[in-house]
Parts: C-alpha cells; structure tokens; sequence
C-alpha cells in the first residue's frame, strides 16, 4: 500500500532563513509526487509535481523540491522564505489514475 | 485556468437535516472527481471518487447512503450529507482530474465548511 510520512508536524523558520521540509514515500512502481499548499480555510494549491526526468523539479513561489528514489523522499525547500509562506504543506503519492495518498501535513511558521 | 469552485463554502445546519455541496470544474471537463474530508490537524482523507455518468466509489468505512455523490455533468458533481449530525461537521474539499491528462494531477476546490448543531 502506498504511503507518505511528513516527519515534521511543525516547524518554525526565520523570515529570510532556508527552509527544507521532508517528505518519505511508500509506493510499488514509479510514484506521482506532489506537493501543495493550504492556507487555513482554504482549499491546496499545487506547488510542484514529479513525474519523471530531471530529478530536481521547480515549482511556483520559489520553491524546488528533489526526488530520490535511492532514499525514497522528495523533500521541498525554498532559499529564503517570506512571512507570506506561513501555511500547511502537503506532500502527496500517487500515480496514473491510482489513488492519491497524502501525507499528514507540516504546519510552517515563520517568524520576523 | 483549471479551477474548481464549491458551493457554498460555509454552511451550518442543523441536526437531521440534508445539505448538498456542489463542486464545479469553471474551464476544464473532469470525468473524474473527488471528495475529501479533512479533520482539524489531520491530512486529507479521500470518501469517494465520482466518475461522470456512473456511481461513485466509496473509501472503505464511507457511508454511501449518508454521503451521496452525484456526478451527473463533466463539470460537475454534488456531495450530499443526509441526515447530518454533528460528527459530520467538517472541511469537506473537492477536486478535479481534467479529462485531457493522463496522469492523477487533481485541482482542488476551496473547500466547504459543515457545521452541524
């Protein structure tokens, strides 16, 4: 069965400070993975995808993430985060019309 | 482009009653749709899949004849809670796979807020 572990629950950063945010997957074959966004109340935003090819993928608002398959992870990270990022992130598994599996969440504070 | 709307986005109710939340692909047609319900401090957990012009399939411990699924239009299908207590308040959200991708690549929905006193 697919899973996803998002290891950190919380997390808080300095405004203008890095920012890394882990993300471990669990799937049979070639996995979908994803990353979205969830300001409170709101419905996700897709940040980025992976499917296939170079292995470093670029997504909106600045923030990257890299698939490992050799470490079965695809950890998102941004250079310098901005008080706007402050939000809920979602990594999520999936792949072709398969189900999507989503991790816990990882709740991003960041402070002035 | 690929956006999904819900409706309504807030609503309270009271107990026993039925209330039905639409969720509209606005420029996309989606054979596929999907309803979600997100508890507070927890992730996402899929209820059912809408495929257009068939019966949903249900996650297993989803009831279906409490949580009624229509998919009658490819850019459109309804959520309907019946008989709503309040163990059913929740954040329900929506999403949409487009029909032209080939992949599970989902737009969601802003999501619907259910209170039920």
């Amino acid at each position: 069965a697919q899973s996803v572990t998002q290891p950190d629950i919380h997390i808080t950063v300095s405004e203008g400070a890095s920012l890394e945010l882990r993300c471990n997957y669990s799937y049979g074959a070639t996995p979908y993975l994803f990353w979205y966004v969830q300001s409170p109340g709101q419905g996700l935003q897709l940040l980025l995808k992976y499917f296939s090819g170079d292995t470093l993928v670029q997504g909106i608002k600045g923030f990257e993430a890299e698939f490992k398959r050799s470490q079965s992870s695809f950890n998102l990270r941004k250079p310098s985060v901005h008080w706007s990022d402050a939000a809920e992130y979602f990594c999520a598994v999936g792949g072709g019309y398969q189900k999507v599996t989503f991790g816990i969440g990882t709740k991003l504070q960041v402070i002035p | 482009g690929a956006v999904v709307s819900q409706h309504p986005s807030r609503v309270i109710c009271k107990s026993g009653t039925s209330v039905k939340i639409e969720c509209r692909s606005l420029d996309f047609q989606a054979t596929t749709m999907f309803w979600y319900r997100q508890f507070p401090k927890k992730s996402l957990m899929l209820m059912a899949t809408s495929n257009e012009g068939s019966k949903a399939t249900y996650e297993q411990g989803v009831e279906k004849d409490k949580f009624l699924i229509n998919h009658a239009s490819l850019t459109l299908s309804t959520l309907t809670v019946t008989s709503a207590h309040p163990e059913d308040s929740s954040f329900y959200i929506c999403s949409a796979r487009p029909l032209a991708v080939s992949y599970n690549e989902q737009f969601f929905g802003p999501g619907t807020r259910l209170t039920v006193l």
